[in-house]
């Protein structure tokens, strides 16, 4: 039973356009969502953050807006660079004590240059 | 300021053998997590310890999978009687309790079961 769900598999943006990535959750429960990075044999890495009391958080290129009612989130990278190419998962949190984080399958950016 | 790091990257295993897969946490992170990511597949979280608490272990797939973590900090992930289906790359994360919620992983370990 995916909770966390990213539709898309993979997406192909020229270099200094938007890449647009989309996150859907199943789970009213979660409070807390995040993006993470990952290259081929890294470890995945944090990006950017969300808590369910905003509607959007901005870290430099790097936008994350929540729309709770449609229980949807989605990750903007403006301009994309090709050192952008990578996968990108969600991840949500239901705070509990755990702080267990629910993974999406991922999307595959390809910023072409 | 090492991040989290696991061993070994790559394992080979045959089929109903066990194997040892090794995390070290960040220097003073109290959480430490283990996932794993199987074939197009997100991440599968595996196994949860906080301090000296007892470790929340309901993501374990079945008794074959075991973990311990020794004095707060190196964690052993242990399976036994390996089956093919086990084969993924497993990730180890650690975090700062209340931290807000940033999980920083390791690089993982590519378990190939044959």
């Amino acid at each position: 039973d995916q909770q966390v769900k990213q539709n898309s598999p993979s997406l192909s943006v020229q270099e200094g356009r938007i890449s647009i990535l989309n996150c859907d959750y199943t789970n009213s429960m979660f409070d807390y969502f995040l993006w993470y990075k990952k290259y081929p044999a890294e470890g995945p890495t944090f990006l950017i953050s969300i808590s369910s009391i905003k509607d959007k958080n901005e870290d430099g290129r790097f936008t994350v807006f929540l729309n709770k009612s449609a229980k949807h989130l989605s990750l903007h990278i403006v301009p994309s660079q090709p050192g952008d190419s990578a996968v990108y998962f969600c991840a949500a949190s239901d705070g509990t004590g755990a702080n267990n984080l629910f993974f999406g399958t991922g999307t595959r950016l390809t910023v072409i240059p | 300021g090492a991040g989290v790091s696991q061993s070994p990257s790559n394992k080979v295993t045959e089929k109903g053998k066990d194997v040892e897969l090794r995390c070290d946490p960040i220097s003073g992170h109290t959480a430490l997590y283990w996932y794993r990511q199987s074939l197009g597949q997100g991440l599968e979280f595996l196994i949860y310890f906080q301090g000296n608490s007892a470790p929340d272990k309901s993501g374990l797939p079945s008794d074959r999978f075991s973990a311990e973590r020794t004095g707060g900090s190196v964690s052993t992930l242990t399976i036994q009687r390996t089956q093919q289906e086990d084969s993924a790359v497993y990730l180890c994360a650690s975090s700062i309790q209340g931290a807000g919620r940033e999980q920083y992983f390791g690089p993982g370990t590519r378990l190939t079961v044959t």
